[in-house]
């Protein structure tokens, strides 16, 4: 089992570009979540998802945000545009609804830099 | 408001000591306590997951205790190794319609573990 793989495992953009972050969960899985980690604020819950399917959305900072889920394997977020307060540590994690005390799996992040 | 605090923010320890970290929780309703370690650079892994009525989980050298009545949890490590230098982060979950989302992170206690 290979874990939660995230790319790129790091990004530095101009503010103003798109961002485009990755994620493949752990096989068989279906919940799927995004974090963002900061040392102010810790581990912030953005989005999850659940058999593909958004489920709730309100940590998504604004409309510059967006999360994608096509198929069971893969998952994007994307920042457009990005600004230099985005810069953060975003973290990838899945789950199985093996009941509500399976734990979470983290990928190793993408650090954002935007200057 | 739900909260999870933790102490101390960071901690120097010398190879071979014990130490104690704490986790006071404000949140409600609980359904599970969770402490993650993260290593530099990486994402979170999960070392316990307690449920209301386990008072005590050990794996390894950690040892996680739960007082569910004053809504305190203390992650015991013995026998420390440098390889305990890293965050570690006392998450708890509501019980909030099932949701897999309703989880509520502290901001960690930094371990360094000294030769």
């Amino acid at each position: 089992d290979a874990g939660v793989i995230q790319s790129p495992r790091h990004e530095v953009t101009e503010m103003g570009q798109e961002v485009t972050l990755r994620c493949k969960p752990i096989s068989g899985h279906d919940y799927l979540f995004w974090y963002r980690q900061t040392m102010m604020r810790g581990l912030e819950l953005l989005i999850y998802f659940n058999n593909n399917v958004p489920i709730d959305d309100s940590g998504m900072p604004e409309d510059r945000f967006s999360a994608k889920m096509p198929n069971a394997s893969f998952s994007t977020l994307k920042i457009q545009p990005s600004e230099p307060r985005d810069s953060a540590v975003y973290f990838c994690a899945s789950t199985s609804q093996g009941g509500l005390n399976s734990p979470l799996h983290f990928g190793n992040g993408t650090r954002l830099t935007v200057t | 408001k739900n909260q999870v605090e933790q102490s101390p923010q960071s901690l120097i320890i010398l190879e071979g000591k014990n130490c104690t970290l704490q986790c006071n929780y404000t949140v409600s309703p609980f359904s599970n306590l969770r402490w993650y370690k993260q290593d530099t650079g990486r994402g979170p892994v999960s070392l316990t997951i307690m449920t209301f009525s386990e008072n005590t989980k050990s794996n390894g050298r950690y040892t996680a205790t739960l007082d569910a009545d004053t809504k305190q949890s203390s992650l015991h490590i013995t026998a420390s190794q440098l390889s305990d230098s890293a965050s570690y982060i006392c998450v708890v979950k509501r019980n909030y319609g099932g949701s897999q989302g309703n989880l509520i992170f502290g901001k960690g206690t930094k371990l360094s573990v000294k030769p």
